[in-house]
């Protein structure tokens, strides 16, 4: 089945910083790519869609400008967290899914925790 | 809009006990199902799916899904759990060729398998 990777696995920073996760598909080109969040014993929180080459559609509720997200090709989406402060703690996890498909492929997600 | 209905949160099996997960959706056009499992400490992975054809799908790990178009549900079963099945585990859903639009999921049930 289709491979996708994310990195850190798990991060710790202090309020105030700025944090990147990467996000790739491994074998198969991800036309789009979804950034979750996920709370713990909650289910997935849709952030964003993103679409390689284009701006990021967020859903109701979501800060662009805090949850920066860049889909600059075809296997590789990254999640940027601006100012991170300790709400945002919390498990995201990246899904991937291949042009003309249906089948979305999940990450393992990142571990953020802000200090 | 559409949404995914799973009526337990929580349930406790013995092992060797059959499971049955219920799953509605709401949506009166042409959809795609999916069942994923979160193993603990590990990422979603897809069990099984339903795009078209026999409405019941078997996927991996002897789990087995009926799609029943007029109840609109598509309920996961196994017939003998394992101490192993102790995950959570997701129902979602994505309208048929529409597109880039993200699966939309239920909002979880955990399984906890007891020896």
């Amino acid at each position: 089945g289709a491979v996708v990777s994310q990195h850190p696995s798990r991060v710790i920073c202090k309020s105030g910083t700025s944090v990147k996760i990467e996000c790739r598909s491994l074998d198969f080109q991800a036309t789009t790519m979804f950034w979750y969040r996920q709370f713990p014993k909650k289910s997935l929180m849709l952030m964003a869609t993103s679409n390689e080459g284009s701006k990021a559609t967020y859903e109701q509720g979501v800060e662009k400008d805090k949850f920066l997200i860049n889909h600059a090709s075809l296997t590789l989406s990254t999640l940027t967290v601006t100012s991170a402060h300790p709400e945002d703690s919390s498990f995201y996890i990246c899904s991937a899914r291949e042009a003309y498909q249906e089948t979305q492929y999940f990450g393992p997600g990142t571990r953020l925790l802000v200090l | 809009a559409q949404s995914v209905s799973q009526h337990n949160h929580h349930v406790i099996l013995s092992e060797a006990a059959s499971l049955e997960l219920g799953c509605n959706y709401s949506y009166g056009g042409t959809v795609n199902l999916f069942w994923y499992v979160q193993y603990p400490g590990q990422h979603l992975q897809l069990l099984l799916k339903y795009f078209s054809g026999d409405p019941l799908v078997k996927g991996i790990k002897g789990f087995e899904a009926e799609f029943i178009k007029s109840k609109f549900s598509f309920n996961l079963r196994k017939p003998s759990v394992q101490w192993s099945d102790t995950a959570e585990y997701f129902c979602a859903v994505k309208r048929r060729n529409s597109g880039n639009t993200p699966l939309v999921f239920g909002k979880g049930t955990r399984l906890s398998v007891i020896a």
